[in-house]
């Protein structure tokens, strides 16, 4: 079965420095979405990307978050100055339609540690 | 109000219980309404979707749906130990898809 695979699984980074989470998307999909999830709080959205340009986003998503697709199959999410409430795990989703008609498929995510 | 309120629990019940998880929402533009589960350190996986007010069955699982008083439930018939997980409520209308902040059950052999 096709699925969103996430990279690292784990990362442990100083405050102020730059992350970046990467995601391999399904190959025909083309709508993608960041999501995080702090430790024991809700899946919060992030971010929703299409044909190279940000769909939506959050308040979260500030001007510190970046996202790119640099090379038609993988999907970033950059932090530029990490803080430690930035802590959490982060999910890479996407759809094959807008808003995901049929639900999203989420990657394992990637479980953010700032110290 | 939150756009999507659900109850965290923690939920437990003995096997073969019939579990009743329920989301309400404030936001009259949903139209999609999902259920996804969450395994530990997992990311959610899709149970259940629906469109619209009424009923889908899926094996031991069902969706209800009432769009007149906002409210959403999934029921799991014959509840397992392996049935132990998050549970997320999800839904979305025109732009993308807001969680609720997920239900912690656990099924007790």
């Amino acid at each position: 079965e096709p699925e969103v695979t996430q990279t690292p699984s784990h990362q442990v980074t100083q405050m102020g420095q730059e992350v970046i989470l990467r995601c391999v998307p399904i190959s025909n999909h083309l709508y993608f979405y960041w999501y995080r999830q702090i430790l024991g709080q809700k899946v919060e959205f992030l971010v929703s990307f299409y044909n190279n340009e940000i769909s939506e986003k959050s308040e979260i998503f500030d001007d510190q978050f970046s996202v790119e697709r640099p090379d038609g199959s993988n999907f970033t999410l950059k932090i530029r100055s990490t803080k430690l409430e930035d802590s959490a795990m982060y999910f890479c989703a996407d759809s094959l339609r807008k808003g995901g008609d049929y639900g999203y498929t989420f990657g394992s995510g990637t479980r953010l540690t700032v110290v | 109000q939150k756009e999507v309120e659900q109850d965290p629990g923690p939920l437990s019940v003995p096997e073969g219980a019939i579990v009743s998880l329920n989301c309400t929402y404030s936001n009259s533009a949903f139209q999609y309404f999902m259920w996804y589960r969450q395994y530990s350190r997992k990311g959610p996986e899709l149970l259940m979707y629906t469109y619209s007010s009424g009923n889908k069955e899926d094996g031991r699982f069902t969706a209800q749906v009432d769009k007149s008083s906002k409210y959403i439930s999934l029921f799991i018939r014959d509840s397992q130990p392996s049935d132990s997980a998050t549970y997320l409520c999800a839904m979305r209308g025109q732009n993308d898809m807001r969680f609720g902040a997920g239900t912690r059950l656990t099924v007790k052999p």
